[in-house]
C-alpha cells in the first residue's frame, strides 16, 4: 500500500519563476494538508484540501495557491518565487475516519530558489 | 509569541540516560496533543498522543497539563537510534491543521 507520494523530490529553481509541486495521497484518504518547514523550523501549515475545495489556510501569501483534483491528488503552486521560499514542502493527507490521529506525512520536496 | 514553542537544543546525551523535553502553547482552546519524531532530511511521523491521564509506550512518557497548558515527553534507556529531532504538535480544531513547534534535537552517543 502507498503511502503518501510527491514529486519532484528535488527543485532548483531562480527567484521570480513559478514552481508546481505534486502529491498523492494515501489510499483511501480525501484530505490534502500542505506544509512548509525551513531550515531548522518546524514545518508551517500552508492550506488543507478537502472535496475540491481549500478549506482552511495559513499565514501564507496568495503567492501559494494550490488544486485539488477528483482523485484526491493536490498540486502546490508558488509564483514569483523568493529566496525565502527555499525550504521542504510537505503534503500530509488522512481519511475521514480516522479524525486527527491519521495525518500521513509524503517525503517532501526540497526546493532550493537561487 | 508563537503557538507552540519547545525547549531550545540540541540534547547530547550517552546512551541510557534519561531525557526530558517540554513544550508549552498559546492557545488554550487546543484539543489535541502528539510528539512527532522527524529523522534527518526525512518527513515527521506520529510518535504518540498525550493525553491528560499520561500515556506510556515502552520508553516513551508523553504528559499534558491542560491547567498549564504544557506537554512534556521523557525518553528512558536512551538508544542511539532515538537521535532524531522531536516536535511538539497541537490541533485547535478537530481535524484541521497541525501546529508545529521548532522541535528539539537530540543526539544520542555512545
Amino acid at each position: 500500500d502507498a503511502g503518501v507520494t510527491q514529486s519532484p523530490t528535488h527543485l532548483i529553481k531562480t527567484r521570480g519563476q513559478q514552481v508546481t509541486l505534486r502529491c498523492s495521497p494515501k489510499s483511501g484518504h480525501d484530505t490534502v494538508s500542505w506544509y512548509q518547514q525551513a531550515l531548522g523550523q518546524g514545518p508551517q501549515f500552508i492550506f488543507q484540501y478537502y472535496e475540491e475545495e481549500e478549506r482552511q489556510r495559513g499565514n501564507f501569501p496568495d503567492r501559494f495557491s494550490g488544486h485539488q483534483f477528483p482523485n484526491y491528488s493536490s498540486e502546490l503552486n508558488v509564483n514569483a518565487l523568493l529566496l525565502g521560499d527555499s525550504a521542504l514542502y510537505l503534503c500530509a493527507s488522512r481519511s475521514p475516519g480516522q479524525g486527527t490521529y491519521g495525518y500521513t506525512f509524503g517525503s517532501g520536496t526540497r526546493l532550493t530558489v537561487v | 509569541r508563537k503557538e507552540v514553542e519547545q525547549d531550545p537544543g540540541p540534547f547530547n546525551v550517552p546512551e541510557g540516560a534519561t531525557v526530558a523535553f517540554n513544550c508549552t502553547y498559546s492557545n488554550s482552546a487546543s484539543q489535541s496533543f502528539f510528539w512527532y519524531r522527524q529523522d534527518c532530511r526525512k518527513e515527521p511521523k506520529l510518535l504518540m498522543s498525550v493525553y491528560s491521564s499520561g500515556n506510556e509506550d515502552g520508553r516513551f512518557t508523553a504528559q499534558l497539563n491542560r491547567a498549564s497548558q504544557y506537554i512534556s515527553l521523557l525518553i528512558r534507556d536512551s538508544k542511539l537510534s532515538d537521535s532524531a529531532t522531536y516536535l511538539c504538535v497541537v490541533i485547535m480544531e478537530y481535524g484541521n491543521k497541525l501546529v508545529f513547534g521548532a522541535g528539539t534535537i537530540l543526539r544520542v552517543k555512545s
